[in-house]
């Protein structure tokens, strides 16, 4: 089955800053690989979806970027917010979600 | 719209115990997932129902852990008895369909289950 590692490292950021966080997988290039967002003490929200055939997705102040050539992909934060403090998933989409254990990001202001 | 409802929100029972978790999805969401996020990890699915039936039970400990949707909607999942390793966060989730293709997950607020 598909093993999904993130930076284990917690991210600290200052307001306005970009922040990037890494999701690897280790076997087949899925066809779709998803980004979450978790606050503490709730469920992960959907994010962002980046199928194997793109190379980058947009979201207002979100990228996501899709290199099945390193099997990764790269999740951009730009001109972060203290709002944006929370834990970030990597899910892999092979019939199931298998997602990694998360970055967790916080923002000083 | 309402979002996906768990209850309880908390349990704390002792090992060898027995403790159920209840999940009332999105209306109109054929798809119900049930996953297990351990502290420090990413969710775990349990198992994924398609209306009442099971598609994958691949990782549920069938040993301990049942669960149900008997009429489609609603779900409970079951632990009996409870060991010290199952003290986790279990997570409901639904979306319009889960068989082919992307389809949105929504999840609960998850119920935080501590084994003593």
């Amino acid at each position: 089955s598909q093993k999904i590692e993130q930076n284990s490292e917690a991210l600290n950021i200052q307001e306005g800053k970009t922040a990037t966080l890494t999701c690897n997988y280790t076997n087949y290039s899925p066809a779709y690989l998803q980004w979450y967002r978790q606050d503490p003490g709730r469920g992960p929200v959907f994010l962002l979806l980046i199928r194997e055939n793109e190379k980058e997705k947009r979201k207002e102040r979100l990228k996501v970027t899709f290199d099945t050539t390193l099997k990764q992909s790269l999740f951009h934060i730009t001109a972060s917010q203290p709002a944006d403090s929370a834990t970030y998933l990597c899910a892999t989409d092979d019939y199931k979600l298998s997602f990694g254990a998360g970055t967790t990001v916080t923002v000083r202001a | 719209e309402a979002g996906v409802a768990q209850s309880p929100r908390y349990k704390i029972i002792e090992k060898r115990q027995s403790v159920a978790f209840w999940c009332n999805p999105i209306s109109g969401h054929a798809t119900l997932y049930w996953y297990q996020q351990i502290l420090g990890q990413g969710p775990k699915l349990l198992i994924q129902f398609q209306n009442n039936g099971v598609v994958d039970d691949s990782q549920l400990p069938k040993d301990r852990f049942s669960a149900e949707r008997l009429k489609g909607v609603d779900s409970t999942l079951k632990i009996q008895p409870a060991k010290l390793e199952d003290s986790a966060v279990y997570l409901c989730a639904s979306s319009t369909d889960g068989l082919a293709g992307f389809y949105e997950q929504f999840f609960g607020p998850g119920t935080r289950l501590t084994v003593l």
